[in-house]
């Protein structure tokens, strides 16, 4: 099966400046998950799609980020203004079903820069 | 809320060696999955284990959840070039999977 589809594979931004992430999570799963990967680190989750509806956004800084799954297929991540901490790998994964609770298939990741 | 702590943060191994990672949780989980990142890579999942107690193993890979749901571990025999990369292990609580911040193991030849 085709895995996880994420894109663009980097991303060099100014701080202040608005990016997006795209994410096609492998077909048939159901949960949609955004993780944050700073350099030395765990991912951290940032939000967390179950179809096409938010099941969990609570780390997700809503100040400047936002995400949407609007068909329950694809979904986008948008930072806006970026800030220089910002600077991380941004992962998509995805699951057959948050309440079956089996791994998660990650995609390649988009790693940002904001300089 | 939920944490998940790891350690070591660094394993430096002798090829042919055993090391172990352990990963301990501040809160009982549903599960504990276990990941392997690459260098430049991205995490892929290895195992998940769900049952008190539960013992699992890939090959030279042991992997153990505790009594009370709150730890786990990963023992490598026998280490190879092939192991090199970060271990990652994430506790799943209430749909929520957090990771810790993983085991970084470099082998010497």
């Amino acid at each position: 099966e085709a895995g996880v589809a994420q894109s663009p594979r980097y991303k060099i931004i100014e701080k202040r400046q608005s990016v997006a992430f795209w994410c096609n999570p492998i077909s048939g799963h159901a949960t949609l998950y955004w993780y944050q990967q700073i350099l030395g680190q765990g991912p951290k989750l940032l939000i967390q799609f179950q179809n096409n509806g938010v099941v969990d956004d609570s780390q997700l800084p809503k100040d400047r980020f936002s995400a949407e799954r609007l068909k329950g297929v694809d979904s986008t991540l948008k930072i806006q203004p970026a800030k220089l901490e910002d600077s991380a790998v941004y992962l998509c994964a995805s699951s057959l079903d948050r309440r079956v609770g089996y791994g998660y298939t990650f995609g390649s990741g988009t790693r940002l820069t904001v300089v | 809320g939920q944490q998940v702590m790891q350690i070591p943060q660094y394993q430096h191994v002798q090829e042919g060696e055993d090391f172990t990672t352990y990963c301990n949780s501040s809160t009982t989980l549903s599960n504990i999955q276990w990941y392997k990142q690459r260098p430049g890579g991205h995490p892929v999942f290895l195992i998940q284990l769900v049952k008190s107690g539960e013992v699992k193993k890939q090959k030279r890979l042991t992997f153990q959840f505790g009594e009370a749901k709150k730890n786990s571990s990963l023992h490598i025999t026998a280490t190879q070039t092939t192991d090199v990369g970060t271990y990652f292990c994430a506790g799943l609580n209430d749909y929520k999977l957090s990771f810790g911040a993983g085991t970084t193991v470099t082998v010497r030849a």
